[in-house]
């Protein structure tokens, strides 16, 4: 299995740019979770997914963030316009968990290092 | 509320000393438990979990963790450290099967340094 791919690795942009991350999960599971890694906040969950629904967005920090899950192997995290502050290490995880099935440990990306300047 | 809390920022051992990265939580109903590791650049790396069952988990590069009820801990062990366990662990908690969907709670992480 190729484990969950994220791209790009690493993005520099500049201040106003729109940033598109972007995830395939492992092939079967049916969660995804993105996470948001700073040096200050730590390890802080965006937003995840339930067979491609939206389950919980409440860590979004705000509008100029969004995320999608057209289908089963892709989703996408969409900043707009982007800050410097949302410098950081952001990681995108699966799971195999349904209405209560699976014990639930996630698999992570190896993460997309944004820069904002 | 789910919370998890690490209370040492960093743990300093000796290589060949065991140690210990410490974890308690707060979960209503009986929790799932995990740890994870963080390589450098890297995303984080499943170690080990409980779910149910005997107290004392094993999980991988030989690590172990005891689940503590009446101290609601899950602290992470190893009987003799080596250079290379040199990492980022966190420890993630999540709630009981009727009232969550997947979702994990992580600790803000322990850096472990062993030294030769």
């Amino acid at each position: 299995d190729a484990g969950v791919i994220q791209s790009p690795r690493h993005e520099v942009t500049e201040m106003g740019q729109e940033v598109t991350l972007r995830c395939k999960p492992i092939s079967g599971h049916n969660s995804l979770f993105w996470y948001r890694q700073t040096m200050m906040r730590g390890l802080e969950l965006l937003i995840y997914f339930n067979n491609n629904v939206p389950i919980d967005d409440s860590g979004m920090p705000e509008d100029r963030f969004s995320a999608k899950m057209p289908n089963a192997s892709f989703s996408t995290l969409k900043i707009q316009p982007s800050e410097p502050r949302d410098s950081a290490v952001y990681f995108c995880a699966s799971s195999r968990f349904a209405g209560g099935v699976g014990t639930g440990e996630l698999f992570f990306g190896e993460g997309s290092r944004l820069t904002v300047l | 509320a789910q919370s998890v809390a690490q209370p040492e920022d960093q743990v300093n051992v000796a290589e060949g000393n065991p140690l210990t990265v410490k974890c308690t939580y707060s979960v209503s109903g009986n929790p799932y438990l995990f740890w994870y590791v963080q390589y450098p650049n890297r995303g984080l790396q499943f170690l080990l979990k409980y779910i149910t069952g005997d107290n004392l988990v094993k999980g991988s590069y030989g690590f172990e963790a005891e689940f503590n009820k009446s101290q609601t801990s899950f602290h992470l062990k190893k009987p003799s450290a080596l250079v290379s366990d040199s990492a980022l662990y966190f420890c993630a908690v999540r709630g009981p099967l009727s009232s969550n969907t997947g979702k994990l709670i992580f600790g803000q992480g322990t850096t472990l340094q062993v030294k030769p």
